[in-house]
C-alpha cells in the first residue's frame, strides 16, 4: 500500500550526478512528516541513508543528500560510484492510513 | 555489536500460523521502540507492525490487522511477530528494525538479515 511514489529506475556513468524524488501528498510528506531514506544493496537488509529528510548518519559518504519541499522529497546522489548500484527507498508517515509508509522504490543503475 | 537476528520463517500452508523471533543484542533492548517491515520476491519495503520500549502500545498496516500480534520480551531481549490466518500475499521476508528518533516519524537505523515466509499449499 506504498502512497509515496518513486521512478522505478534512474541511471548515470560514474562520477555524474542523479537525484530520486519521492511523492506524496498533504496526508504525509505535505503534513509535514520527515522523509527518511534507505539503500538496499543486492540480496542485503536495507540501511539507513539519510533521516529527518538530510541528515546522514555517521559513515554515511557525503555524496549522498537529501532534501524536502511541499509533498515531495530528493535523494541526490553525487559523483556516483559503482557501489551505489542498489534500490533506494523513501519512507515517512501517512495520517490518513494512521501509519508508517514507504516509497515504491527505484533502482540506480550504474552505466 | 549491534545486532538483531530473526529466525522462525519457514513454509506455511494458506490459512495456518507462524512465529517470528528476532534477538536484540548490543544495545539496551528495552529502551527501543521496535517494528517489522516485509519485502515479497522481487518487490518493495511495507511496513508491518511496531511496538512501543515496554509494550504497551502497538500499531498495525491495515492488510495485518486482526491476523498478525506484535509483542516483546525485554527480560530476553527479543520481539516476537505471531502470524495467523496467513495468506499468498504475506509471503516475504520479514526483517525487525530498531528505531531511530531523528525526525518524525522515527526511521530505522539497525536492521536484522530477514526470515523468509513461503505460503503455500
Amino acid at each position: 500500500q506504498s502512497v509515496l511514489t518513486q521512478p522505478p529506475s534512474v541511471s548515470g556513468a560514474p562520477g555524474q550526478r542523479v537525484t530520486i524524488s519521492c511523492t506524496g501528498s498533504s496526508s504525509d510528506i505535505g503534513a509535514g512528516y520527515d522523509v527518511h531514506w534507505y539503500q538496499q544493496l543486492p540480496g542485503t537488509a536495507p540501511k539507513l541513508l539519510i533521516y529527518g529528510n538530510s541528515n546522514r548518519p555517521s559513515g554515511v559518504p557525503d555524496r549522498f543528500s537529501g532534501s524536502k519541499s511541499g509533498t515531495s522529497a530528493s535523494l541526490a546522489i553525487t559523483g556516483l560510484q559503482a557501489e551505489d548500484e542498489a534500490d533506494y527507498y523513501c519512507q515517512s508517515y501517512d495520517s490518513s492510513l494512521s501509519g508508517y509508509v514507504f516509497g515504491t522504490g527505484t533502482k540506480v543503475t550504474v552505466l | 555489536e549491534v545486532q538483531l537476528v530473526e529466525s522462525g520463517g519457514g513454509l506455511v500452508q494458506p490459512g495456518g500460523s507462524l512465529r517470528l523471533s528476532c534477538a536484540a543484542s548490543g544495545f539496551t533492548f528495552s529502551s527501543y521502540a521496535m517494528h517489522w517491515v516485509r519485502q515479497a520476491p522481487g518487490k518493495g519495503l511495507e511496513y508491518v507492525s511496531g511496538i512501543s520500549s515496554n509494550g504497551g502500545s502497538t500499531y498495525y498496516a491495515n492488510s495485518v490487522k486482526g491476523r498478525f500480534t506484535i509483542s516483546r520480551d525485554n527480560s530476553k531481549n527479543t520481539l516476537y511477530l505471531q502470524m495467523g490466518s496467513l495468506r499468498a500475499e504475506d509471503m516475504a521476508v520479514y526483517y525487525c528494525a530498531r528505531v531511530f528518533s531523528g525526525g518524525y516519524p522515527d526511521s530505522f537505523d539497525v536492521w536484522g538479515q530477514g526470515t523468509m515466509v513461503t505460503v503455500s499449499s
